[in-house]
């Protein structure tokens, strides 16, 4: 039983740089999150999806903000044009239709630093 | 303004002891979803406990359990016996309305420290 699994785990780059997360959620979850989460705060709702379509989007999902999930298995978050302020880590989220409290669970992040 | 509040400092608990950890949360619905999550240095968010808004019982899971008091709005984390392992940051987080929302909100964390 594997969890959600994201990569990479950590990514320096430099400003301006695009760059793009992959998140594989737990193989029989229908819905999958994206959060932010920065030094000192808890995380933040980017986006959700069910199967493949993208149903919410936060406002903090600025236009050089795109998140994918084709054929409703894995996601990938591209930021494009990278700016000091998207140092953040990026948290993907699973979580079934069913069961107590729809419980959300989450990989383990990737950490972006932008130089 | 802030959904949930978690204001406690960094605590230092001794090994074995129980530790509680504070939230508050604001909300004007009836039906809502209570959460709590570890985050070890690592970063992964870990999920330990939750708790309905209509759920008569506290929760409890394994070592965890969830002191919900709903007149008062709060959701303390107990966390029994600690051990190392437990060292943390802890994370409240709510989802309100509970149907038809697909949001956690997350209050700042509370940090723990499990000394031998």
């Amino acid at each position: 039983d594997t969890g959600v699994s994201q990569n990479p785990r950590h990514k320096i780059t430099k400003r301006g740089q695009n760059v793009t997360f992959r998140c594989d959620p737990i193989s029989e979850h229908n819905r999958l999150y994206w959060y932010r989460q920065t030094l000192g705060q808890g995380p933040e709702f980017l986006t959700y999806f069910q199967n493949e379509a993208q149903l919410e989007k936060s406002r903090l999902l600025s236009d050089r903000f795109s998140a994918e999930r084709p054929k409703g298995s894995f996601s990938t978050l591209e930021i494009q044009r990278t700016e000091q302020g998207d140092s953040a880590m990026y948290l993907c989220a699973s979580s079934p239709d069913r069961g107590p409290g729809n419980t959300i669970y989450f990989g383990e992040g990737s950490w972006l630093t932008v130089v | 303004a802030q959904k949930i509040t978690q204001t406690q400092p960094g605590m230092f608990v001794q090994e074995k002891e129980a530790v509680t950890l504070d939230c508050t949360y604001d909300t004007s619905d009836q039906s809502y979803g209570l959460f709590w999550y570890k985050q070890p240095s690592s970063g992964e968010m870990i999920f330990l406990i939750y708790q309905g808004s209509y759920d008569e019982q506290n929760a409890t899971e394994g070592r965890y359990s969830l002191n919900f008091q709903k007149a008062r709005k709060s959701a303390n984390l107990v966390i029994s016996a600690s051990q190392l392992g437990d060292s943390a940051m802890y994370f409240c987080a709510m989802r309100e309305p509970y149907y038809g929302n697909n949001r956690l909100a997350f209050g700042k964390g509370n940090q723990v420290v499990v000394i031998p």
